[in-house]
């Protein structure tokens, strides 16, 4: 079965901090995505990634670096995290550039104080 | 852009057939138009994609018009578990992903 794993479920962190988000995908997927979830904003893309050491910017990429050095693993990085970071982060990923759907972690509840 | 509304909250009973429309005005020709499932402490999950007319699987089934601006995912005879949060997303087949947007995600509460 498909499996997107996110290194954490919960995380507290103080603002200035840097933050490292992982995620691992074991179906050798090309595509894998970042995204923050907020209550009635839905889904907005931070950055993806559909090759390794490739990346391109999504809706919201200001405070927010990403790093794929490996095909399985995507990892986001906030450089200086900030109160208004505090959110749900998913990550997920897909096959090819076909537009198939997209398979999701369990997200990573982040909070910084 | 594809700019994607979607009606904030739906209630139903048991039983019944729920309707969740999306709309999407600005769909690209190479758009594709899939639908999602989120349930408290998950990640979405999918459930169904397509491109024009209709389709349908063993959970749902999409209705998409001619001129595609708006679809609609329909759930029969829904179950408590179905309470959860459905999304649209619109993206073109070729993932140039500045185009691809998630509506804000319509939640499902299923009454006995």
């Amino acid at each position: 079965d498909v499996k997107v794993t996110q290194s954490s479920r919960y995380l507290v962190k103080r603002t200035g901090e840097k933050v490292f988000l992982e995620c691992v995908q074991d179906m050798d997927h090309e595509n894998m995505f970042w995204y923050r979830q907020d209550p009635g904003l839905g889904l907005r893309l931070i950055y993806f990634s559909y090759d390794v050491k490739m990346k391109e910017k999504g809706d919201i990429p200001e405070g927010y670096s990403v790093s794929r050095e490996k095909k399985e693993r995507f990892s986001l990085i906030l450089e200086s995290a900030s109160t208004n970071q505090t959110s749900m982060y998913l990550c997920a990923s897909s096959p090819g550039r076909s537009g198939q759907p997209q398979h999701f972690g369990d997200g990573t509840r982040l909070s910084i104080l | 852009l594809a700019k994607t509304t979607q009606p904030i909250s739906m209630d139903s009973y048991e039983g019944q057939e729920v309707n969740i429309t999306c709309s999407h005005n600005n769909i690209a020709t190479n758009d594709y138009i899939t639908w999602y499932q989120q349930f408290p402490s998950q990640g979405p999950r999918f459930i169904i994609q397509g491109y024009k007319t209709k389709v349908t699987n063993e959970v749902a089934s999409l209705f998409i018009p001619a001129d595609r601006k708006s679809s609609t995912l329909s759930l029969p005879r829904v179950s408590l578990s179905d309470t959860a949060v459905y999304y649209c997303l619109v993206a073109n087949q070729g993932y140039n992903n500045n185009d691809m947007r998630f509506g804000a995600g319509t939640r499902l509460t299923v009454k006995p």
